[in-house]
């Protein structure tokens, strides 16, 4: 069981926007250490599309963003596309582990 | 650019010892505040962080895990080695290495798929 929480699945039509969250247990998010979103596409390597809780990487479409408040931190994606499908996994640390990823969340577009 | 490439055994029996090599380009595990990173996920599963490595030889490994594995760097080869010991089929996984800066994983390997059976 990961230390980090995320939904299993998350889903919603072409434009519109979700929200996938990811829960600390008690420190690691929320606390000093800054959380990375990545997402993946199977067969793919895993890219990164949030670093430091809230910055994109460059070539990173601004309809994805990141936030955190608490030991929450959350990614949301905007204008939903097709291209958007696959897992998000959100990566922090978590008390005497300095990395760690949540449990992955499947993103369907509708 | 930057990139990174997995090698090693396909195939190993249970109780052997794995060892994959991550040979990087594009940057030096001597600049401050870069490592190279090892994560894997098994088949129809999640992501899981294996271990880091800095160029100062700092090394942090998975608490899970590190009873069992050990990563060691060859600067002058641009190469870092990830070694796990008592091979079990549930760790039948695609294994990664990445370029590590600034608490994200910026550049992936293509990934290795090791597969644990006798």
């Amino acid at each position: 069981q990961s230390a980090l929480t995320q939904p299993a699945s998350v889903s919603g039509s072409p434009g519109q926007s979700i929200t996938i969250s990811c829960t600390g247990a008690s420190s690691g998010v929320g606390s000093y250490d800054h959380v990375a979103w990545y997402q993946h596409h199977p067969g793919k390597a895993p890219k990164l599309m949030i670093y430091e809780d809230t910055k994109r990487p460059s070539g990173v479409s601004s309809r994805f963003s990141g936030s955190k408040s608490g030991n929450t931190a959350s990614l949301t994606i905007s204008g939903l596309q097709a291209e958007d499908e696959g897992d998000y996994y959100c990566c922090s640390s978590a008390p005497d582990n300095p990395r760690v990823f949540g449990g992955g969340t499947k993103l369907t577009v509708l | 650019q930057i990139t990174l490439k997995e090698s090693g055994p396909t195939l190993v029996e249970p109780t052997q010892t794995l060892t994959l090599t991550c040979t990087f380009s594009g940057f030096s595990l001597t600049t401050a505040g870069v490592g190279v990173g090892w994560i894997r996920q098994p088949p129809g599963k999640a992501l899981e962080w294996l271990a880091l490595i800095y160029g100062t030889d700092d090394k942090f490994y998975s608490p899970s895990l590190k009873n069992r594995l050990t990563v060691t760097q060859d600067t002058s080869k641009n190469q870092v080695v990830l070694s796990m010991t008592n091979m079990d089929p549930v760790d039948t996984a695609t294994y990664f290495c990445c370029y590590d800066v600034l608490w994200g994983f910026w550049v992936w390997g293509p990934g290795s798929l090791v597969t644990v059976s006798s």
